[in-house]
Formats: C-alpha cells, structure tokens, sequence
C-alpha cells in the first residue's frame, strides 16, 4: 500500500546543530508540504513543494529549508537548531491533477532542541 | 483563505450523532470547505470536502447552508475513537497548503 514515512520519529539535538529529517511518500504525489505544531496549537506551514525542483516558503519558514531533487522525497533541514524549534513536524503530500482535495500526513517527527 | 471559527471544545454520547458547526462567512465563490480531524499526537486525517452541495462518505456527512456561510460536520454514531480535535479548513483546491486553526475538541462519552 502506498504510504508516506517520516524519520526519525524522534529526536533530540543540541543548539547550533544541523538537523535533517526526512519525508518520504509511495503515492508519486507532486505537491508536498511540512508543518510544525507547537503544544496545544494548530499546525504552522514551514515549506511547500509542487514538484521536482520546486520549493516555496510557508508561514514559519525562518531557520528551515528544503530541496526537493525526486517525487518522492521532501528533506526538512534546520540549518542551525534553536530551542525554538522544538516541536513535533509533520509532512503531507497531495495530489495536484485530481484536486487536491485530500492531504495525506505522516506520523510525525517529534524534535527536541536542548 | 477564508477565516473560520469554531467552538473551542464539544461533548457527544458514545452511539450518538456528534454535529460540529464552523461559520465562514467571507467565504468566496470558488472555496471548498474541508474537515480534517486530528487524534492525540498522530497526523491531521482528511474526512471530508465540499463546494456547496451537502456531502456524505463512509466517516461523515457534510452539511453547507445555502449562503455557504457556515456548515455542520455530522458523526452520525460517535465512537470512543471519534475523541480528536477537528478542523474546519476553508481554501481554494489544487496545490494549496491548508491553514489550520485551533479546532473543535470533540470528547466522546462512555
């Protein structure tokens, strides 16, 4: 069955280190997003792509960055890691030609900054 | 994207129907309204969309007034396992993000 994974689930990381965490969809969607969600909040867009090689900033952008060099793959990296960017991350992926009406989420990445 | 407003927290019996109101009223002519639902600590869960016309699928059905200002999503027997925060999401189709609010938290009683 087609899927969408992320990795790690979990993970814990110093301040001032580079973090990447990975996101990964069987379904040869085109558009692809990641959000973060802070305690007791709903979910913030961080970046989005509509296809290979295409990337956009969302609202929280500041600090992230992606690339997107296959359909199927959406690394989020946080190029230095502050304890402001504790927070659990979610990717999602959607279909562009039949509407995109459906967004499918993965489990999620919880990430602590110490 | 239209801006949506929903009460913060609701109560259901388990076996009852749980109907969850969220108003849009800016809502434009080509906006969808979409429901996603969010059990503790997993990803957001799509249920269900619709442009103007009432719509049901195996989870929900969903109901838009005529004016399109407001709609009710309808769990017609709630269970244990409908306890989540649901999102009532107002956008445009093809490509773009969703913008979540704070949601209904919907608790499910025994």
């Amino acid at each position: 069955d087609a899927e969408i994974t992320q990795s790690p689930r979990h993970k814990i990381t110093e301040t001032g280190r580079q973090v990447t965490l990975a996101c990964h969809q069987t379904w040869n969607h085109n558009n692809m997003f990641w959000y973060r969600q802070d305690l007791g909040h709903g979910l913030r867009l961080i970046h989005y792509s509509y296809g290979v090689q295409d990337t956009n900033k969302g609202e929280v952008s500041d600090g992230y960055s992606v690339s997107r060099s296959n359909t199927e793959d959406l690394p989020l990296t946080l190029e230095s890691a502050a304890s402001s960017q504790t927070s659990v991350y979610f990717c999602a992926s959607s279909e562009f030609r039949t509407g995109d009406h459906e967004q499918y989420f993965g489990p999620g990445t919880r990430l602590t900054v110490t | 994207d239209a801006k949506t407003t929903q009460p913060p927290s609701m109560d259901c019996a388990e076996g009852r129907a749980a109907n969850l109101p969220c108003n849009h009223s800016t809502i434009s002519g080509n906006e969808y309204v979409y429901w996603y639902r969010q059990i503790h600590s997993q990803g957001p869960q799509y249920i269900i969309h619709g442009l103007k016309n009432n719509e049901t699928n195996e989870m929900a059905s969903l109901i838009i007034t005529e004016d399109r200002k407001s709609s009710t999503l309808i769990l017609p027997h709630a269970t244990l396992r409908d306890t989540a925060v649901y999102y009532c999401i107002v956008r445009v189709a093809r490509g773009r993000a969703l913008t979540f609010g704070s949601g209904t938290r919907l608790q499910v009683q025994p």
